[in-house]
């Protein structure tokens, strides 16, 4: 099985500032990778896909980089609706498609 | 505008079953696998089981097989999550999203979410 890791577990943060969250895998997953944001009492949203294309209507101050086995997502200018927990998942061929523990984006 | 409607939350004792249905909505329903995950309070979501909306193939996730059936009935976009044997641990948000294109990739579509609480 392949185990995912995030960092940090969470992250205080201020309106404005740039924000990096990394995602690693235990094997490579080649860039099989998705990132969702997930609200309190909400279904996840998918943000990114295939590590690094923006899915359509997110805003272009995510974006998602990386291969192999570590990748990051980053908030480029950190607006009040992104404070959220936010989680890597990968899709490598025949895994079982498993989700990082998640990191919480909270108010410095 | 793509929509999944899941049904409402459920009590069951332990070792009884229940089972939650996804209606798809805002889209072609054959042209797109839909997974089912559940979550924890706190904790990351967790992949169950996947069908194929256009032929009703299933992959079920090695922790779920054996308890878990999933079903779909086109004429309605309709699909069913059916768990059986419940445990106190089974408690937990249940959601159904759709997949990617025609498999089981990446989840662009997510359901409201169906709470299971199972308690004596």
């Amino acid at each position: 099985d392949i185990q995912m890791t995030q960092s940090p577990s969470t992250l205080s943060a201020s309106i404005g500032d740039r924000v990096t969250i990394t995602c690693r895998a235990s094997q490579t997953i080649y860039s099989w990778l998705a990132w969702y944001q997930q609200k309190p009492g909400k279904a996840p949203k998918l943000l990114i896909y295939k590590a690094s294309i923006l899915e359509s209507g997110v805003p272009s101050r995510f974006s998602g980089s990386g291969s192999g086995t570590e990748f990051t997502l980053t908030i480029s200018s950190l607006q009040p609706d992104d404070f959220a927990t936010y989680y890597c998942q990968e899709y490598n061929v025949y895994s079982e498609r498993t989700f990082g523990p998640g990191t919480k984006v909270d108010i410095k | 505008q793509v929509q999944l409607v899941q049904s409402g939350p459920e009590v069951k004792k332990p070792g009884a079953s229940v089972t939650v249905s996804c209606q798809a909505s805002g889209y072609t329903f054959t042209r797109h696998g839909i997974s089912w995950m559940r979550q924890a309070p706190g904790q990351r979501p967790v992949w169950m089981a996947w069908i194929s909306a256009k032929n009703g193939n299933t992959k079920y996730g090695e922790k779920f097989q054996g308890r878990i059936t999933l079903t779909r009935d086109t004429s309605t976009n309709i699909v069913y999550m059916e768990l059986r044997s419940l445990r106190s641990d089974d408690s937990a948000v249940y959601f159904c999203a759709r997949g990617s294109d025609g498999g089981n990739d990446y989840f662009d579509s997510w359901g409201q979410g169906t709470l299971v609480s199972v308690s004596p």
